[in-house]
């Protein structure tokens, strides 16, 4: 029962382009919601959250915005950069220290 | 501040036998949460444990438990492991409730 999915394994995007990464999750109760990036050989690094009573959030290139009626969020990266390039995952939890992974989409952006 | 930290980061066993791994939270941080990373299934929430209290568990078998200690380093062991067992388990700490969790590298285990 994956509660949080990512449906798309991979993408490709031009250096520059915007980069939309997407998350569907199933469980009503999830009421925040992050995105990590992860390196080979590395854990996964914090990137931007949002919490439910929100639907958008911005950090410089990073912007998550959040449908509850849908149970969607993406992440947008304007511009995407080379350096980017990693396996990002969304997460989602219900007020605890439970974090629910989607599977992962890896980013690649190319010049 | 010093990062999380995961020891070994390498680990081969054989079925059947137990492991034990270590985690050492950023300093302050009283949350300490276990993930199991395999292909195709992204990370799997283990358990998560607060002021030496397990607080929250994942659906894993009995054979995966694990402990914190009054310093918030936390193990974790694995008993009579299996194949499926092979992968990168990842230790995250954080503050508490409400504050993203922190990632160490990983220990990358390997049955045999």
């Amino acid at each position: 029962d994956q509660q949080v999915k990512q449906n798309s394994p991979s993408l490709s995007v031009q250096e520059g382009r915007i980069s939309i990464l997407n998350c569907d999750y199933t469980n009503s109760m999830f009421d925040y919601f992050l995105w990590y990036k992860k390196y080979p050989a590395e854990g996964p690094t914090f990137l931007i959250s949002i919490s439910s009573i929100k639907d958008k959030n911005e950090d410089g290139r990073f912007t998550v915005f959040l449908n509850k009626s849908a149970k969607h969020l993406s992440l947008h990266i304007v511009p995407s950069q080379p350096g980017d390039s990693a396996v990002y995952f969304c997460a989602a939890s219900d007020n605890t220290d439970k974090l629910i992974f989607g599977t992962g989409t890896r980013l690649q952006v190319f010049p | 501040k010093a990062g999380v930290t995961q020891t070994p980061r390498y680990l081969i066993k054989t079925r059947g036998q137990q492991v034990t791994l270590s985690c050492s939270p950023i300093s302050g941080h009283r949350s300490v949460s276990w993930y199991q990373q395999t292909p195709g299934q992204g990370l799997q929430f283990l358990f998560e444990y607060f002021s030496e209290t397990q607080r929250n568990k994942g659906n894993f078998p009995g054979r995966f438990s694990g402990r914190q200690f009054s310093n918030s380093r936390s193990e974790m062991n694995v008993s009579t492991l299996e194949l499926g067992d092979s992968a990168l388990y990842l230790c995250a700490s954080s503050p508490g409730t409400g504050y993203h969790q922190y990632f160490g590298p990983g220990t990358r285990l390997t049955v045999l």
